[in-house]
């Protein structure tokens, strides 16, 4: 069964400019998670979709932005991007179970974003 | 005080040695997750557990849901272990998974 896949996997851009990323889960999850990873922030969540619905959403601007579509394939989107946004980031899919003992993430291999 | 803690944050340890990282929580969480992180990025799943103890090859990870604490060990270290280990916990319900601050193991020949 083919993993998590993210394109592309790396993207330089500058000030200013907007950036999607595409994120391709495994075959039969239809949850997608965002995650940012910084040298000084560490990992942090973005957002979740689940049946092409945003479920749950982390504590960043609204340039930050995404949407899954109906084979569970998820993007995001950074509007006007600033130096501060460059960094890996990761999406994780799963079944998007949220009850019971927990639902487990398979992460894709990120995104590398450099923010020039 | 994060909802995740690690430590230690570095560990540098000689070939054939026993490690344990060690992770602290403090929200009610449905499963803990061990991840692994090599440069370069990639992130692996190692386990999720919720209870009790689960054993992968040389690697064994705990939890105690009531100390609200977990722990990680590796078994005769190998270089090939030197990475990132991340402990992550979701909520109760939910994907969100809340990051601790990571473990940077180093495994000298």
């Amino acid at each position: 069964k083919a993993g998590v896949t993210q394109t592309p996997r790396y993207l330089i851009k500058t000030r200013g400019q907007q950036v999607t990323l595409s994120c391709s889960p495994i075959s039969g999850h239809r949850s997608v998670s965002w995650y940012q990873q910084t040298p000084g922030q560490g990992l942090q969540f973005l957002f979740e979709y689940f049946s092409e619905t945003q479920r749950n959403k982390g504590n960043f601007p609204g340039r930050f932005s995404g949407r899954q579509f109906s084979n569970s394939r998820s993007e995001m989107n950074v509007s006007t991007l600033e130096l501060g946004d460059s960094a890996l980031y990761l999406c994780a899919s799963s079944w998007g179970r949220t009850s019971g003992r927990g639902d487990e993430q398979f992460f894709g291999p990120g995104t590398r974003l450099t923010v020039l | 005080k994060n909802e995740v803690e690690q430590s230690p944050q570095n560990l540098t340890a000689q070939e054939g040695e026993f490690i344990t990282i060690n992770c602290s929580y403090s929200v009610g969480i449905s499963a803990l997750h061990w991840l692994q992180q090599h440069p370069g990025g990639g992130i692996v799943s190692l386990f999720m557990l919720s209870s009790g103890k689960k054993k992968h090859g040389r690697l064994i990870a705990t939890i105690n849901i009531q100390e609200k604490h977990s722990s990680l060990h590796i078994t005769a270290s190998h270089p090939r272990d030197s990475a990132v280990y991340i402990c992550a916990v979701p909520p109760t319900s939910g994907s969100r998974l809340t990051f601790g601050e990571g473990t940077q193991l180093t495994v000298n020949p």
